[in-house]
């Protein structure tokens, strides 16, 4: 069975712009949650979306937001990017059900970099 | 608030045992997980705990858990120069169990 798949791996944009990250779950998983790492805050959580709703979300701005389409892929978005966006953006699925499940699956991340 | 530690770095000889530990704030953790980190790679989950539970084998790998003082730890037998990694503490509670709080994570090197 495939993995959790995300595109692209790697990603320079330029202050200002915004940012469209994909993700694909593993066959089968409904949920798709989004993480942030970078070196200074580690390891923090966006939001998380089941059944094409957003189920929870994190601490961050709202220039970040993202969408789960009916076949469960997922994007998430980033708009007016700032120096402090550059991260490595981790995308995570589980089969999930009328609750959440705590068994989550990563991808291998996007590389952002802002200029 | 929800709050995850961990040390930064653990260095060990290959064959030994490795100890990771982690303390975590949350009462309400229901769900406790290890996850390992590879360079250039996302998080490989390797194990989980309840919080109902004190302890959890998989082959080489040994989670204690110590409810009372909110204390995990992670054993690693027999360690490999394959096993080095960054290893990462971390919890959520039943009620928001896919909002993954994370320590800042273990660096563990491999002497030979």
């Amino acid at each position: 069975k495939a993995g959790v798949t995300q595109t692209p791996r790697y990603l320079i944009k330029t202050r200002g712009q915004q940012v469209t990250l994909s993700c694909s779950p593993i066959s089968g998983h409904r949920s798709v949650s989004w993480y942030q790492q970078t070196p200074g805050q580690g390891l923090q959580f966006l939001f998380e979306y089941f059944s094409e709703t957003q189920r929870n979300k994190g601490n961050f701005p709202g220039r970040f937001s993202g969408r789960q389409f009916s076949n469960s892929r997922s994007e998430m978005n980033v708009s007016t990017l700032e120096l402090g966006d550059s991260a490595l953006y981790l995308c995570a699925s589980s089969i999930a059900s009328d609750r959440a499940s705590y068994e989550q699956y990563f991808g291998p991340g996007t590389r952002l970099t802002v200029t | 608030g929800e709050d995850v530690e961990q040390s930064l770095f653990l260095s060990v000889r290959e064959g030994d045992s490795s100890v990771i530990n982690c303390t975590y704030t949350d009462s309400s953790s229901t769900y406790l997980y290890w996850y390992k980190q590879e360079p250039g790679a996302g998080l490989q989950l390797l194990t989980y705990i309840f919080s109902n539970m004190d302890m959890k084998q998989d082959q080489r790998l040994t989670v204690l858990l110590n409810k009372k003082d909110k204390h995990l730890s992670l054993r690693i037998a027999d360690t490999q120069t394959g096993d080095s990694a960054i290893y990462f503490c971390a919890e959520s509670s039943y009620s928001s169990a896919s909002k993954i709080i994370f320590g800042s994570g273990t660096r563990l090197s491999i002497r030979p």
